[in-house]
């Protein structure tokens, strides 16, 4: 079964630095490219970074570039997401996200989910 | 800026069908954009519904298809029931590993 638990989130200060994990298990997670979708509250979801299997590329969305740094460890099986100078419009639930179609390199669809890890920024 | 264009709600009656789309703001949804559909009840994560346009993911039922109507993706669901009363959201891959969402379809079922 696949699981994705994310951690790290909590209450941060603007200007404020967190690292967000997602421990993965349940499938091949050096074979699957894998992602981070967050969820301001009472609003939709928003893309906001994805990695390849071997960390060779990394994709993030505008909102986030140059502030939010993806990556992860294969012999961990674990994803992370720093995120750095942090704005109140950056309050939302991270998600976790593991892209379909392993092996393949592409990032067309998410299949799996974690629960979600919540920042709030806020002074 | 490529924005994604959703339904921001729409009713269907128990046992009806419905049909959600997914569009571009500027442009043809094709499935060169592999587009996929999330479901999402609230205070839980998105379920993935669909991907690749019409392939259904692992234990979703039949009642969910998908496919490409016109110039826009589609979510058809046929039998409404009360509990598929959520949100649901479509993602278009715009290439260079970049996944825009659309902003959701809130569906009553009554």
């Amino acid at each position: 079964e696949v699981q994705l638990v994310e951690s790290g989130g909590g209450l941060v200060q603007p200007g404020g630095s967190l690292r967000l994990s997602c421990a993965a298990s349940g499938f091949t997670f050096s074979r699957c490219a894998m992602s981070w979708v967050r969820q301001a509250p009472g609003k939709g979801l928003e893309w906001v970074s994805s990695i390849s299997s071997d960390s060779g590329s990394t994709y993030y969305a505008d909102s986030v570039k140059g502030r939010f740094t993806i990556s992860r460890d294969n012999s961990r099986n674990t994803l992370y997401l720093q995120v750095n100078s942090l704005r109140a419009e950056d309050t939302a639930v991270y998600y976790c996200a593991k892209r379909g179609y392993c092996g393949s390199g592409t990032f067309y669809h998410f299949d799996y989910w974690g629960q979600g890890t919540l920042v709030t920024v806020s002074s | 800026q490529t924005v994604v264009t959703q339904e921001p709600s729409f009713s269907v009656s128990p046992g009806g069908t419905v049909t959600l789309t997914c569009g571009l703001s500027s442009g043809s949804v094709s499935t060169s954009y592999y587009p996929s559909w999330y479901q999402q009840t609230p205070g839980q994560p998105p379920r993935t519904l669909i991907y690749s346009t019409n392939t259904r993911s692992s234990g979703v039922p039949d009642r969910f298809s998908g496919s490409i109507l016109g110039n826009k993706a589609a979510l058809t669901i046929t039998g409404a029931q009360a509990d598929d009363e959520c949100d649901y959201y479509c993602v278009l891959y715009m290439g260079r590993g970049i996944s825009v969402f659309g902003g959701g379809t809130k569906l009553t079922v009554l």
